[in-house]
Parts: structure tokens; C-alpha cells; sequence
């Protein structure tokens, strides 16, 4: 049974306009958001995380944003730069226990 | 060195063959984790240790699959009598503490059974 999904396997985004990526938790226990972004043959990097108790989480291009009455959150990047094109994982937790992780998207920013 | 390093960074074993992937984590980071990737699929957990306490092993797919984690510091995930569907990407990740903020991943260790 999957606590984190990602609903979307991929997403095209043309160069400047907005990405959002999606993710849907059913673990109503989890209190800490993060989001990974994945170049092939490389780990994930961390990108951007948010607490349980804000609703959103900005950091220069990226923004993440938290609905726990819905048990979603997405991730928000504008503009969408080339560079951007890589696969993106959201995870989740709680204090002591291990990240969960979803299947990812894949984000392909067009020139 | 700064991040979390992995060796052998590549492996190809036969089937049958059992395989050692080590890890290093940062330096001061109380929590490990091991996750693998396979083909076209997401982060797949494997287990966790946190400080001293005993490790989460829930994620092993099977009894051919341990790690251990000595000093605190360096793990080694072993995996016995490997087969064709072990082939992945292996990741470890080190966290700073028990707060699950920002893990730092390793570039993994693929492993291809043949």
C-alpha cells in the first residue's frame, strides 16, 4: 500500500512558464515534507521541504505547498528552466522513522 | 570527504554470488538509510538505523538482505546469494538527526545480476 503517491510518471513544461508537480499522502501521522530531485546516474538532491504546521515554503524558484485536510502537496517552480528537466521525488516522515519516498515524475522543461 | 560516498560505484556479479556495497556517511550524521531504485520504479526503503537504537529492518525484501553499521559511522549492506531481481540502484542517505530534515544521498552503487 503506497503512503505517497505521485500520481503523474511525467510532465513537458516549455522553458519560463510554471512547473507544478503533485504528490498525495495517506498517512495522516506524517509531519515533515521534502521534495528530491534525481539527474540519471546521480543521487537525489534535496530541494525544498516544509513542516507540517506552515501551508507553504518558498525558496527563490521553488515553492511548496501543503493541504493536510486534502493530504496533498505540490511543488511549484517558476520559471522552469531547462536545467530544471530531471525526475522529482517527494518524500515524507515523521520524527524516527524512515522517509517515504514516491515513484516520482519526470519533468521535461522544452526550450 | 564532504558527502556521503559509495564504493563500488558499479558491480556486476553472477547470480548466486553474494555482494558487499559499503557506505560513508557524513561525518556527525547520527541516521543511515539504505534504498535501492529499480528500473523504472521509485525509492524502495530497506532499512534504517538511528543512533543507537536498533536498526528498522522493514524494508529488507528478503533474509538474503542485511547491514550493519559499525562504529556509528560505516555501513555495509549484503546481500546473499543475489539474484536477477536485486539487480538496481543501491542508495544510502545519511541524516544529521532524528528529525528526518534533509538526508544526503550517495550517487549509489548498481548492481547488475547476471
Amino acid at each position: 500500500d503506497q503512503q505517497v503517491k505521485q500520481n503523474s510518471p511525467s510532465l513537458s513544461v516549455q522553458e519560463g512558464r510554471i512547473s507544478i508537480l503533485n504528490c498525495d499522502y495517506t498517512n495522516s501521522m506524517f509531519d515533515y515534507f521534502l521534495w528530491y530531485k534525481k539527474y540519471p546516474a546521480e543521487g537525489p538532491t534535496f530541494l525544498i521541504s516544509i513542516s507540517s504546521i506552515k501551508d507553504k515554503n518558498e525558496d527563490g524558484r521553488f515553492t511548496v505547498f501543503l493541504n493536510k485536510s486534502a493530504k496533498h502537496l505540490s511543488l511549484h517552480i517558476v520559471p522552469s528552466q531547462p536545467g530544471d528537466s530531471a525526475v522529482y521525488f517527494c518524500a515524507a516522515s515523521k520524527r524516527n522513522t524512515p522517509l517515504v519516498f514516491g515513484k516520482g515524475t519526470r519533468l521535461s522543461v522544452i526550450a | 570527504g564532504a558527502g556521503v560516498s559509495q564504493s563500488p560505484s558499479n558491480k556486476v556479479t553472477e547470480k548466486g554470488k553474494d555482494v558487499e556495497l559499503r557506505c560513508d556517511p557524513i561525518s556527525g550524521h547520527t541516521a543511515l538509510y539504505w534504498y535501492r531504485q529499480s528500473l523504472g520504479q521509485g525509492l524502495e526503503f530497506l532499512i534504517y538505523f538511528q543512533g543507537n537504537s536498533a536498526p528498522d529492518k522493514s524494508g529488507l525484501p528478503s533474509d538474503r538482505f542485511s547491514a550493519e553499521r559499525t562504529g556509528g559511522s560505516v555501513s555495509t549492506l549484503t546481500i546473499q546469494r543475489t539474484q536477477q531481481e536485486d539487480s538496481a540502484v543501491y542508495l544510502c542517505a545519511s541524516v544529521r538527526g532524528a528529525e528526518n530534515t534533509e538526508a544526503f544521498f550517495g550517487q549509489g552503487t548498481r548492481l547488475t545480476v547476471v
